[in-house]
């Protein structure tokens, strides 16, 4: 398996511009995380799907943001207007609520710099 | 009180000698516990489950105390290799998502 597929790995933009961040999970994994990390706050939990489903989205900091997973193999996170503070690497993590259903298996993240 | 809470560090330590970092998490009905790494510019990755019982994978031994609220790592015989950010990390319940703290960063020195 080629584990979690995230795109673009590096994204450089301009204030008010609009990013789309991408993620394809592993193969049969029904949950599907995103996550922001910086130094300052660690890694937080933006939103998360279960069955391409978002069950808490409390995590999203404003409007600006927005999710989708139109289908189990694919999910976005857009951010509209993007501004400097949101600079930071954009994790996408999935998992299965098989037998292992405690490890989450994290992409290679986008890291994200707004000028 | 943060839900998990590690020391930042950075501890910087000699190759071959013992180290050992701690967290504690607030909620007291978690279910399940483990250490991730992280290594720099990379994701995070899992290390190792932490069982009540203290369990051992090679140099790297996890315990955790219920009573305290208290999860621990340590690492034997360090290697240069095992620079990286170890994370503390608990779930609170089920199929709840993982609740991350924000690492403990460690360098072994040649």
């Amino acid at each position: 398996d080629a584990g979690v597929i995230q795109s673009p790995r590096h994204e450089v933009t301009e204030m008010g511009q609009e990013v789309t961040l991408r993620c394809k999970p592993i193969s049969g994994h029904d949950y599907l995380f995103w996550y922001r990390q910086t130094m300052m706050r660690g890694l937080e939990l933006l939103i998360y799907f279960n069955n391409n489903v978002p069950i808490d989205d409390s995590g999203m900091p404003e409007d600006r943001f927005s999710a989708k997973m139109p289908n189990a193999s694919f999910s976005t996170l857009k951010i509209q207007p993007s501004e400097p503070r949101d600079s930071a690497v954009y994790f996408c993590a999935s998992r299965t609520t098989g037998i292992s259903y405690n490890e989450q298996f994290f992409g290679p993240g986008t890291r994200l710099t707004v000028l | 009180r943060k839900e998990v809470e590690q020391d930042p560090g950075p501890f910087n330590v000699p190759e071959g000698a013992t180290v050992a970092f701690n967290c504690t998490y607030s909620n007291s009905a978690s279910q399940s516990f483990f250490w991730y790494r992280q290594d720099c510019r990379k994701e995070p990755k899992l290390l190792m489950s932490v069982y009540s019982s203290g369990n051992e994978d090679g140099r790297f031994t996890a315990q955790l105390n219920r009573a305290s609220q208290y999860i621990s790592l340590l690492i034997r015989d360090s290697k240069l290799s095992d620079s990286a950010t170890y994370l503390c990390v608990v779930n609170p319940s089920g199929n709840t998502p993982l609740v991350f703290g924000k690492g403990t960063r460690l360098s072994v020195i040649a």
